[in-house]
């Protein structure tokens, strides 16, 4: 099946910096990357969609200035938390839209769990 | 407003029995309909993918979707306690490519 990847699976870090999150479609070009966060016990948030080479549209309440999308080319994409706080803290996870099987499908990373101290 | 609607459950079958899951959605429009597997702390696994009227069988999955009801669902066959997770919901609509998913239905097999 379709493999997503994402780097770092867990991390901690000090409050006020920053941190960057890689999610990569290993054998399939995503059109498309979405980025989610999960609180425990809750369900996906949607935080932005985003394509190869445009500005991610962010979903409302989510500060594009805080949470940084790159999407560098078509298997690469970057979520960074600029000045991470407490409050920062969950489960991000990404997932990439392709057509690896022939359909267009959503294919989820394992995730990447945030503590911010 | 596009709505996805699921059970959140728990729903608690013993092993060996059928579990069935159910999904409503709110978008005539929609098109793709996904099924996701969920285990805690784990993130979505995809387990089935349907489009079109009728049942489509994966081993001992059958997704079943119905578009004049506009509810879909998954039928898990012999259930196992390794099948205890969260089962998600999503559909898309021909308009969008972004999804919307369910909350999710908690599934517990109990030996």
């Amino acid at each position: 099946g379709a493999v997503v990847s994402q780097h770092p699976s867990r991390v901690i870090c000090k409050s006020g910096t920053s941190v960057k999150i890689e999610c990569r479609s290993l054998d399939f070009q995503a059109t498309t990357m979405f980025w989610y966060r999960q609180f425990p016990k809750k369900s996906l948030m949607l935080m932005a969609t985003s394509n190869e080479g445009s500005k991610a549209t962010y979903e409302q309440g989510v500060e594009k200035d805080k949470f940084l999308i790159n999407h560098a080319s078509l298997t690469l994409s970057t979520l960074t938390v600029t000045s991470a706080h407490p409050e920062d803290s969950s489960f991000y996870i990404c997932s990439a839209r392709g057509r690896p099987a022939g359909q267009e499908t959503q294919y989820f990373g394992p995730g990447t769990r945030l503590l911010v101290l | 407003q596009k709505e996805v609607e699921q059970n959140s459950g728990p729903l608690s079958v013993p092993e060996g029995a059928i579990a069935s899951l159910n999904c409503t959605y709110s978008d005539r429009g929609s098109q793709s309909f996904f099924w996701y597997r969920q285990y805690s702390g784990k993130s979505p696994e995809l387990i089935m993918s349907i489009y079109s009227n009728g049942d489509k069988e994966d081993g001992r999955f059958t997704a079943q979707l119905n578009k004049a009801s506009q509810y879909v669902s998954l039928l898990i066959r012999d259930s196992q306690p390794s099948d205890s997770a969260t089962y998600l919901c999503a559909a898309t609509s021909g308009g969008s490519y972004i999804p919307t998913f369910g909350r999710g239905t908690s599934l517990i097999v109990h030996p």
